[in-house]
Parts: structure tokens; C-alpha cells; sequence
């Protein structure tokens, strides 16, 4: 596509509930990062991927977040038994083979009431 | 690890006038990209301006351009002949080169041009 695509763009969800936000990246860019951008602060790295796999997950804060590539193009970002600290604006970026321009989606805020 | 700060939470300019943001940062790598990326309120992360370490001269992108100070660890951006359309916030951000893939950013800078 022409950009990054991250859908829904709003979710609430009751606390405990299960989410999926999803990120379809740019054509062709072979890396894939989630952050996590909380009110007033800026993002923090939780997980990326290079190609199909995760090469790096240190940030997801707990067992309860999860991403997936499956093919290695639209990715899957999972978060089990919700918290409401959970809540925040969930940002996906792709780059190319280069892997230093990184592009944006629009987010997706998720509440957690 | 590397850390950013943006000392300034807020800033203001007028319309036409030159606006400083100012970044620091601190790595023990000598390779490295730095950024800053605009963040409107669609909250799309826009990248502005890159500079690459090893680079010495100042990177410049028609109004915006940047005082990348290695030694100090310091990286600002300028923007000049401000526009309403340039009001968002604004984020520093640093990458290392060949090391770990992830960008760390600063905690922003809201920047409002008035009228």
C-alpha cells in the first residue's frame, strides 16, 4: 500500500477482555516494529520484526502481549486479559532493506475501561 | 542504553518567526542516525529530518534544519519562517547503526505557532 494501514483506528474494550490491532505495512519493507505511546510520552519500542520473525521482543512489558508476521507482511499485535493501563495510543512503523527510515501509521488508541 | 531528553515540554512562536527545539542525548555507540519526527493530532509520527552521525555537516530539509553537536551530544532543529501547519509535537529520536534496530524517543516537544 501507500503507507502503513493500522486498523481499528479507535478500540474500547472492557478490562480483562481480549484485543487484536493490526498493521499491514508498506509494500516490500521487510521490517516491522510495534511502540506503545502513552498520554504525554513518547514511544517506547515494544517488539520488531525482520521478515517473519521477531528479532527483537524485549519491550513487551509482560506475557500478556504478543505479535505475530505470519507471512511476513501484516502483523498482529495481541494483548490477553486487558488492563487499564493497558490504555494508550499502539503505533506501527515499517522500513526498507536500508532499516533507518522508519514510517508511520495513524495508531490505534485503545481504551481500557 | 540510550536515553533522549527534550528539556522543553512546550514552546511557542510566532508566524514567520524561528523556532530552536533542543534534543540531548546520551550513547556510548559511534555510529548512530538521529531523528525528529512531527506528530500531529492525527497522531500520524511524521519523519522530519534525519542526520547521520558520522556526517559532520548539518542536515537541512527546506525550512527545517538541524545543529547536530557530536562532541555534545546535542542535536536541535530549527525551523524557520514558522507555519500554522507546523504546530504538533515534535519528538527526538535516536537509532543505532548495526546494533539494536529499535528507535528511542525523547519525550517531546508541543510546539504551537500562533497566528
Amino acid at each position: 500500500g501507500a503507507g502503513v494501514s493500522q486498523t481499528p483506528s479507535n478500540k474500547v474494550t472492557e478490562k480483562g477482555k481480549y484485543v487484536e490491532l493490526r498493521c499491514d505495512p508498506i509494500s516490500g519493507h521487510t521490517a516491522l516494529y510495534w511502540y506503545r505511546q502513552s498520554l504525554g510520552q513518547g514511544p517506547e519500542f515494544l517488539i520488531y520484526f525482520q521478515g517473519t520473525g521477531a528479532a527483537d521482543d524485549s519491550g513487551l512489558p509482560n506475557d500478556r502481549f504478543f505479535a505475530v508476521r505470519p507471512e511476513g507482511s501484516v502483523s498482529t499485535l495481541k494483548i490477553q486479559r486487558t488492563e487499564r493501563g493497558d490504555s494508550a495510543v499502539y503505533l506501527c512503523a515499517s522500513s526498507s532493506l536500508d532499516r533507518v527510515d522508519a514510517f508511520f501509521g495513524q495508531g490505534t488508541r485503545l481504551t481500557v475501561v | 542504553a540510550q536515553t533522549v531528553t527534550q528539556s522543553q515540554p512546550e514552546m511557542s512562536v510566532q508566524e514567520a518567526e524561528t523556532v530552536t527545539l533542543s534534543c540531548t542525548y546520551d550513547t556510548s555507540e559511534s555510529n548512530y542516525y538521529l531523528f525528529w519526527y512531527k506528530q500531529p493530532p492525527s497522531r500520524q509520527m511524521i519523519l522530519v529530518i534525519r542526520q547521520e552521525a558520522y556526517k559532520q555537516q548539518n542536515a537541512t530539509e527546506n525550512r527545517f534544519s538541524v545543529n547536530f553537536q557530536k562532541a555534545a551530544k546535542s542535536f536541535s532543529l530549527k525551523i524557520s519562517d514558522s507555519q500554522l501547519g507546523d504546530t504538533a509535537m515534535y519528538f527526538c529520536a535516536f537509532i543505532s547503526q548495526g546494533g539494536s534496530e529499535k528507535l528511542v524517543f525523547g519525550k517531546g516537544t508541543k510546539l504551537t505557532v500562533n497566528p
